[in-house]
């Protein structure tokens, strides 16, 4: 069965730094592209970055370029979200997911909250 | 990067068909994806490559596309049906999610 399971969010000051993990098994983690997707309280999904499988190449949205970094550890079947110089409206659930080979985002994660707020 | 637009809102009865539309300059070079989300659960993909539905999928779901605008349609929708609905693409620099579509069971 394939599972993701987030890990790392909780409250942060403004300015602040949280690096969010996701754990992924049931599957043949190297082989699959995976996503981070936020969705702001009461707000529709907005897709964060997106990294392939062995880590090569990354792409973020413009609204956190430049401040947060996507990565991955093929041996501990773990995908990460660091999150640097936090905003308030980076507020929002977290979810990863993988990218399945018909493109779609076919497997998600709970979701880990972050809240930005002093 | 580009952007996909869908109505806010759709109301339907039970029993009746329901379609969500999505609109995106992009939409005819690539592909789309469409996401069911219920309250205080993760997305669901409940079509792919515009119209191909996945296993375990409803066949009252089907998808199609003509031009900018690809379209996810329910018949016979039932209560278990209301939701948010999410239309996705993606391309060489990235995804992008459209705005989302509340469904109301009447």
């Amino acid at each position: 069965e394939v599972q993701l399971v987030e890990s790392g969010g909780g409250l942060v000051q403004p300015g602040g730094s949280l690096r969010l993990s996701c754990a992924a098994s049931g599957f043949t983690f190297s082989s699959y592209w995976m996503h981070w997707v936020r969705q702001a309280p009461g707000k529709g999904l907005v897709w964060v970055s997106r990294i392939n499988s062995d880590g090569s190449s990354t792409s973020y949205a413009d609204s956190v370029k430049g401040r947060f970094t996507i990565s991955r550890d093929n041996a501990k079947n773990t995908l990460y979200l660091q999150m640097n110089s936090l905003r308030a409206e980076d507020t929002a659930v977290y979810y990863c997911a993988r990218n399945g080979q018909d493109g779609g985002l076919g497997y998600w994660g709970q979701g880990t909250l972050v809240t930005v707020s002093s | 990067s580009y952007e996909l637009t869908q109505p806010p809102s759709v109301s339907v009865s039970p029993g009746q068909t329901a379609r969500i539309t999505c609109s995106g300059d992009a939409l005819p070079k690539q592909y789309a994806y469409w996401y069911q989300q219920k309250p205080g659960q993760a997305p669901v993909l409940v079509i792919y490559k515009d119209s191909e539905r996945p296993s375990g999928i409803p066949e009252r779901f089907s998808g199609s596309s003509s031009g900018t605008t690809v379209t996810l349609t329910i018949s016979g929708v039932q209560a278990e049906d209301e939701a948010d609905y999410y239309c996705q693409s993606a391309d060489s620099s990235g995804t992008v999610f459209g705005g989302g579509t509340k469904l109301t069971v009447l």
